[in-house]
């Protein structure tokens, strides 16, 4: 109930190419689903967060898409570039739960020029 | 300069010692957590605070400790009860009208 599983592991693509990166949950009392961008030896940042009452978000080149029906949510990387060699993580949490953060497995993905 | 500070950015430690990894933050943010991050694994929640004097378990709390006196500081203490403490360890923290993580450079723990 409390597992948010990430697909997939790993991911290759060319410069310009769009990957995406998919996560599913159980628990329907998550309110919040935010995505992480982690570089080698470096803390997660936030890159974009969404709420079940939306659908789809976009923050530049980032875009999550939101299927509450089917409780899973993904990540689309536009016009995908070198330097957004990383690994992604996906998390989702429950107002009710005092924020706790439920992450995914996480996702390298390597762009190559 | 606001953020998140954790100390030092590498530790060593030989087995039968307790080791505490610092975290300070200057984001006036009541809620405080610690992660470790295994590779090729998601972070797992070792304990988290949401006000000074009290904190409470996560999922992996076995084999560490915390303390919560100042709201600034959330130190973690990794004992000699830990069996397998080798790992890259987080700690992030949250203001109280905002479901934001924010997270600092990590410490990475080896047991020689």
């Amino acid at each position: 109930q409390q597992q948010v599983k990430q697909s997939p592991q790993s991911l290759i693509v060319q410069k310009g190419g769009i990957p995406i990166i998919n996560c599913a949950y159980e628990n329907t009392a998550f309110d919040y689903f935010p995505w992480y961008q982690q570089f080698p030896g470096k803390g997660p940042a936030l890159l974009i967060a969404i709420r079940p009452d939306v659908s789809e978000k976009k923050e530049g080149r980032f875009t999550i898409s939101f299927n509450k029906s089917a409780k899973q949510f993904s990540l689309h990387i536009m016009d995908s570039q070198p330097g957004d060699s990383a690994t992604y993580f996906c998390a989702a949490s429950a107002a009710s739960n005092t924020g706790k953060l439920i992450f995914g497995q996480g996702t390298t993905l390597q762009v190559k020029p | 300069d606001g953020g998140i500070t954790q100390s030092p950015k590498y530790l060593f430690r030989k087995e039968g010692q307790n080791v505490t990894l610092s975290c300070e933050q200057n984001l006036n943010h009541d809620a405080m957590y610690w992660y470790r991050q295994d590779p090729g694994q998601g972070l797992r929640l070792i304990y988290y605070s949401q006000i000074v004097n009290d904190f409470q378990k996560g999922d992996i709390a076995e084999g560490y400790s915390v303390s919560r006196e100042k709201k600034e500081s959330f130190p973690l203490t990794v004992t000699s009860a830990q069996k397998n403490p080798t790992a890259f360890y987080l700690c992030a923290s949250r203001g109280g009208y905002t479901d934001t993580q924010y997270f600092g450079p990590g410490t990475r723990l080896t047991v020689l």
